[in-house]
């Protein structure tokens, strides 16, 4: 079963604008936690946000921040002020506690393409 | 910095063949990571180490193999290449903290297998 769900295979979006990214999750767990990555074209992942399942107030991270609205399990990502440089994919990923570590299970991805 | 290097971008390899993939983290980091990313289903963990030696299995493990035999090196093996594992593979590490949770990845390499 599918445990992170990003519905929004693309967007576009104007430069300076905001955007919303959806993300919802499905964990039975008491203590998780959520990030969100991007991955541009030349293909490595750059960490940009981190919410633990006890942090009480949204994480933020300059123009990133995380919308946690835990009793809907969703974490959506707020990028604020678009630049052309955010084109990307951007992930969803969540962390699951396995006996040696944590594993991180992610979304599909969304495409985003910022449009001058 | 942390760097994360993979040893190609690019590979192609033909079917049958015994596929070495390369990754190395010079953090000192205890736990490194092997990836699959695939158009529509993310990333999906093969394989996992949490000290040198040591490994486990992640949710696709089948026709991989790993071998950790220094804490800085991570290697992913096809035994017998095949061209559904043609896919991009990413490699990440990870310091084992309890306040820290952040995975860092290498630049990925893309393999295709014909």
């Amino acid at each position: 079963a599918q445990k992170i769900t990003q519905t929004q295979p693309g967007m576009f979006v104007q430069e300076k604008e905001a955007v919303t990214l959806d993300c919802t999750y499905d964990t039975s767990d008491q203590s998780y936690g959520l990030f969100w990555y991007k991955q541009p074209s030349s293909g490595e992942m750059i960490f940009l946000i981190y919410q633990g399942s006890y942090d009480e107030q949204n994480a933020t991270e300059g123009r990133y921040s995380l919308n946690f609205q835990k009793a809907r399990k969703s974490a959506n990502l707020v990028i604020s002020a678009s630049q052309l440089g955010d084109s990307a994919m951007y992930f969803c990923a969540m962390r699951e506690v396995r006996s040696n570590d944590y594993k991180l299970s992610f979304g599909a991805g969304t495409t985003v393409t910022v449009r001058a | 910095d942390v760097k994360v290097t993979q040893s190609s971008r690019y590979l192609v390899k033909r079917t049958g063949e015994k596929v070495f993939l390369e990754c190395v983290q010079d953090m000192d980091h205890e736990n490194m990571f092997w990836y699959r990313q695939d158009p529509g289903l993310g990333l999906r963990l093969i394989y996992f180490s949490y000290d040198v030696k040591m490994k486990e299995k992640g949710d696709i493990p089948e026709g991989y193999s790993v071998s950790r035999e220094k804490k800085e090196r991570f290697s992913l093996i096809l035994e017998s290449a095949s061209t559904n594992q043609t896919s991009m593979y990413l490699c990440a590490s990870r310091e084992r903290s309890e306040t820290s949770y952040e995975q860092y990845f290498g630049p990925g390499t893309r393999l295709t297998v014909t």
